[in-house]
C-alpha cells in the first residue's frame, strides 16, 4: 500500500459526460502528478501541483483540468469525454519535487462507452 | 529533448537468468532517473534510482548501470524470478523542473 487513495476505483461513462476522479496524497506529501495510462501510450505525464499551486504541465488536453485543494487532497476534472479518453488515471505524491520519489495511487479505470 | 526512448519493448528470459532494459534520454540537464515495477492492475513502484553523480547502482538482484556520456541508462535484473514478471519503466526528471518523462515500458515474462 502506497500511502496513496484514488476514487473512484472504476467509472463508466458515456461520450461527452464529465467525470471527476479524486486523488488524496500520502501523509506529507506536498505534491501530487496525475497521469494517463493507455495500452498504447505507457504513462503520459498530465499535470503536477505543489502545495495547491500548479507547477508542471504535460499533454493534458483542454477538456482536462485538475486542482489541489487546501488539505492536499487533488481532483481531475475530465469533460466533454470522448471514446479515446478511456484509459487508467493515476495518481502521484511525493514529498516536494519529481526528484523525490513518487508513490503511485492504485489508480481510476475510466471506460467511456 | 524531452523523449525517453526504452527497449526492448518485451522480453522473455528463463528463470535464473539476467534481464537487461535499456534507456537513453536527450535532455542533459535531467538529474534524477528512477525505476518503476507495475503488476497488472497496480500503480507503478519504485525499485531503484540513481543520480548521475555515480555510475552503478545496486538493490539486490538489481542493478542500474549508467553513462552519462552516452546519456544512457540501464537496468539488470540478475537471477530473474518469475515474481519479477512485470512491465518496468524508466524515467528522468529534474534539472529544476517538476515534470517526470517515463519510458513506453518493458513487458518481462521470466519463464519458470
Amino acid at each position: 500500500d502506497s500511502g496513496v487513495t484514488q476514487t473512484p476505483k472504476h467509472l463508466i461513462t458515456a461520450t461527452g459526460q464529465r467525470v471527476t476522479l479524486r486523488c488524496s496524497p500520502r501523509s506529507g506529501d506536498l505534491s501530487v502528478y496525475w497521469y494517463q495510462q493507455s495500452l498504447d501510450q505507457g504513462l503520459q505525464f498530465l499535470i503536477q501541483y505543489y502545495n495547491g499551486e500548479e507547477r508542471a504541465k504535460g499533454n493534458i488536453l483542454e477538456r482536462f483540468s485538475a486542482q489541489q485543494f487546501p488539505d492536499l487532497h487533488s481532483e481531475l476534472n475530465l469533460s466533454s469525454l470522448e471514446l479515446g479518453d478511456s484509459a487508467l488515471y493515476f495518481c502521484a505524491s511525493s514529498t516536494r519535487t519529481s526528484t523525490d520519489t513518487q508513490y503511485f495511487g492504485p489508480g481510476t479505470r475510466l471506460t467511456v462507452l | 529533448q524531452q523523449q525517453v526512448k526504452q527497449s526492448p519493448q518485451s522480453l522473455i528470459v528463463q528463470k535464473g537468468g539476467i534481464s537487461i532494459i535499456n534507456c537513453a534520454y536527450e535532455n542533459t540537464a535531467f538529474d534524477y532517473f528512477p525505476w518503476y515495477q507495475q503488476f497488472p492492475g497496480k500503480g507503478p513502484a519504485l525499485l531503484i534510482a540513481i543520480r548521475p553523480d555515480v555510475s552503478e547502482k545496486k538493490e539486490g538482484r538489481f542493478t542500474i548501470s549508467f553513462n552519462k556520456s552516452a546519456k544512457q541508462f540501464s537496468l539488470h535484473i540478475m537471477d530473474s524470478q518469475p515474481g519479477d514478471s512485470a512491465t518496468y519503466f524508466c524515467a528522468a526528471s529534474g534539472g529544476g523542473g517538476f515534470k517526470t518523462i517515463f519510458g513506453a515500458g518493458t513487458r518481462l515474462f521470466v519463464k519458470a
